[in-house]
């Protein structure tokens, strides 16, 4: 089992909906990164969050810590925001980032 | 303010071929942690240097090695390239006293190993 898991795999949506992805993990942390990935392109940090909320624009991210649980929110989503969206914590034996596997979310117009 | 940058693009080689990476980290960073990503699966921590020294290595076999540089920039290099080797590299880079809690990535380097 990986120590970050993510749901679901892939998403579709139309545009305009609101769009939620969420990741579990099972290792002690001390921070959880939402990143986004374009296809063939680097990674861009969306997200760093220890506890409770951060808003950026059109992006929520949550973290419950006592549940190891966190939740990315898209609202009004647009198909820019295609994309791979990869939860990763810092945390487990080695203090390293560890990844998901990611999201595959496409927002059809 | 220049972001993280990796060099080349994109590579080609041949299986048991040797490739080095770079990687020039964002401005006042001091730690650069390279990253491997396979096709479909998300990035696997290689290692991470700190003020030129090895600062924690994920499992990877010898083969893989690097270096960091007084100005902090790095290079990740392969040895013996095998078809498995075959994925985006990605590197990222710290400020001062933070550690991992904040990285900023690359844009990437494609390998290819044929």
């Amino acid at each position: 089992k990986n120590e970050v898991e993510q749901s679901p795999q892939n998403l579709t949506a139309q545009e305009g909906e609101f769009i939620t992805i969420n990741c579990s993990y099972s290792v002690g942390i001390s921070a959880l990164h939402w990143l986004q990935q374009h296809p063939g392109g680097g990674i861009v940090s969306l997200f760093m969050l220890s506890s409770g909320k951060k808003k950026h624009g059109r992006l929520i991210a949550t973290i419950n810590i006592q549940e190891k649980h966190s939740s990315l929110h898209i609202t009004a989503s647009h198909p820019r925001d295609s994309a791979v969206y990869i939860c990763a914590v810092t945390g487990g034996a080695t203090n390293k980032l560890i990844f998901g596997t990611g999201t595959l979310l496409a927002v059809q117009p | 303010e220049t972001g993280v940058t990796q060099s080349p693009t994109h590579l080609i080689k041949t299986r048991g071929q040797q490739v080095t990476l770079r990687c020039s980290s964002q401005s006042g960073h001091n730690t650069v942690s390279w990253y491997q990503q396979a096709l479909g699966q998300g990035p696997q921590f290689i290692f991470q240097y700190y003020r030129e020294e090895e600062n924690g290595r994920g499992n990877f076999p010898p083969r893989f090695s690097g270096l960091q540089f007084p100005n902090y920039s790095s290079e990740l290099n392969v040895n013996a390239l095998e078809l498995d080797d075959s994925a985006l590299y990605l590197c990222a880079s710290s400020p001062p006293g933070s550690g991992t809690y904040e990285q900023y990535f690359g844009p990437g380097t494609r390998l290819t190993v044929t």
